[in-house]
């Protein structure tokens, strides 16, 4: 079964300090793992998108990495800010052959950064 | 380039009640997504449009939910009748392909449904 799996499903942190996320998927093949940030109140936007041949992706201080073999993703946040605090939500989207076309949606973790 | 609109941002009805959500896309983008999230969870699809006609609806309960996308381009989603447990955001995503290829998905803003 397709499946995304995050953890921690909830974490806080302070101002400045480093954390990362993690994701496990089952989906395979795959075409692209995406991480997503969510604003309360607000849609998903796209913060890194990574093929099936790419191992890591920077969008300033965020990073992602991945591993195709054991099928696991992370997102590094660096040097966090108040602004970090929102959902992060990791979406695989399947390949061909995968018997799906729909992109698979991980639960999130909901990071609280204080001051 | 204009983001996907959606209207409106906040509903408040009473069980039993009717409500229709609007959608517009981003101009030329082909497939349009409707998800349903529930607090504390991730994104649940409810119904693909790809152009005008219905990729999958699986998900959606036929019973009380609809959906169209006239002319391919705006769609609307509608509850009828509404129950308590389909207080949720609902987002609307475009996409200029199906997923499974290296397509970017673009989200609106959501809007958030209370049934009471």
């Amino acid at each position: 079964k397709n499946q995304v799996e995050q953890s921690p499903q909830s974490l806080i942190i302070l101002e400045g300090k480093n954390c990362t996320l993690q994701c496990n998927y089952t989906v395979s093949p795959f075409s692209n793992l995406r991480w997503y940030k969510q604003d309360t109140g607000r849609g998903p936007v796209s913060l890194t998108i990574m093929t099936f041949s790419e191992n890591t992706k920077s969008n300033g201080r965020y990073t992602a990495t991945l591993d195709a073999d054991t099928k696991q993703s992370s997102l590094h946040i660096t040097a966090s800010q108040l602004s970090d605090s929102a959902s992060y939500i990791c979406v695989v989207s399947p390949g061909v052959g995968s018997g799906t076309y729909k992109y698979i949606f991980g639960t999130g973790t909901r990071l609280k950064v204080l001051a | 380039e204009a983001g996907v609109a959606q209207s409106p941002r906040y509903k408040i009805i009473e069980k039993r009640q009717s409500v229709a959500f609007w959608c517009n896309p981003i101009s030329g983008h082909a497939t349009l997504y409707w998800y349903q999230q529930i607090l504390g969870q991730g994104p649940k699809l409810l119904i693909q449009f790809q152009n005008n006609g219905v990729v999958d609806d699986s998900q959606l309960p036929k019973d009380r939910f609809s959906a169209e996308r006239l002319k391919g381009v705006d769609s609307t989603l509608k509850i009828q009748p509404a129950k308590l447990e389909d207080s949720a955001v609902y987002l609307c995503a475009s996409s200029p392909r199906l997923a499974g290829h290296s397509y970017e998905q673009y989200f609106g803003p959501g809007t958030r449904l209370t049934v009471t």
